[in-house]
């Protein structure tokens, strides 16, 4: 029963506390990637990663550290930095194979961050 | 600047009728074009997507059309059921870096019983 899990659904930090968003995937795929969603807006990419042990940064990166040891894993620190974390998170992943076409991304079922 | 937009934050169609969903983009480096589908409080779930030497995708109920030179696409669902009830994302992306894409704001779609 391939898929994508995050852990945990729903989270409460504290101002000032770094916290650690869980993605994991089954599915063989090489690529992954984490979103960030807010009320009304569309997906924001924070970080992506293509293959083990190499990431980069998205469209919104600060305040956030990724790290991909394991091609299952992409987990997502949202660090003291980042000033405004109160949002919904998004893992995906996606089979990578570059020039020969698209590749849909299958999407975990979100971490709602709210920060206290 | 955002380089997918779609206008229409929401639409309400009734039940069995046509619903149209509009997607405009910016960048002529996009080549594959996808929609995805969303219920609350859960992750967005492939529906279909369409490539750029294309100009219509069909798919059951849902057809993807593209018009690359006013850069716009559209996907329509005939007929609607009150299950399409979601928000919709439109997302593009280019075959150099396939599977990183850009997406839309999202359009709510109402059908109405």
């Amino acid at each position: 029963d391939g898929g994508i899990t995050q852990s945990p659904k729903y989270l409460f930090r504290k101002e000032g506390q770094n916290v650690t968003l869980s993605c994991e995937q089954n599915l063989n795929h090489d690529a992954m990637y984490w979103y960030r969603q807010d009320p009304g807006q569309g997906l924001r990419l924070i970080y992506y990663s293509q293959i083990v042990n190499d990431f980069q940064k998205g469209d919104i990166a600060e305040g956030y550290s990724v790290s991909r040891e394991k091609k299952e894993s992409f987990p997502l620190t949202v660090t003291s930095a980042q000033k405004n974390p109160t949002a919904f998170y998004l893992c995906a992943s996606s089979l990578r194979t570059p020039g020969s076409g698209y590749n849909e991304q299958f999407f975990g079922p979100g971490t709602r961050l709210t920060v206290l | 600047d955002q380089q997918v937009k779609q206008n229409s934050p929401s639409l309400s169609v009734q039940e069995g009728r046509i619903s149209i969903l509009n997607c405009d983009y910016t960048n002529s480096m996009f080549d594959y074009f996808l929609w995805y589908k969303k219920y609350p409080a859960e992750g967005p779930t492939f529906l279909i997507s369409i490539s750029s030497i294309k100009d219509k995708n069909e798919d059951g109920r849902f057809t993807v059309f593209l018009n690359k030179s006013a850069k716009h696409l559209s996907l329509h669902i005939v007929p609607s059921q009150p299950g399409d009830s979601a928000v919709y994302f439109c997302a593009a992306s280019t075959n150099t870096n396939a599977g990183k894409s850009t997406f839309g704001d999202g359009t709510t779609l109402t059908v109405k019983p």
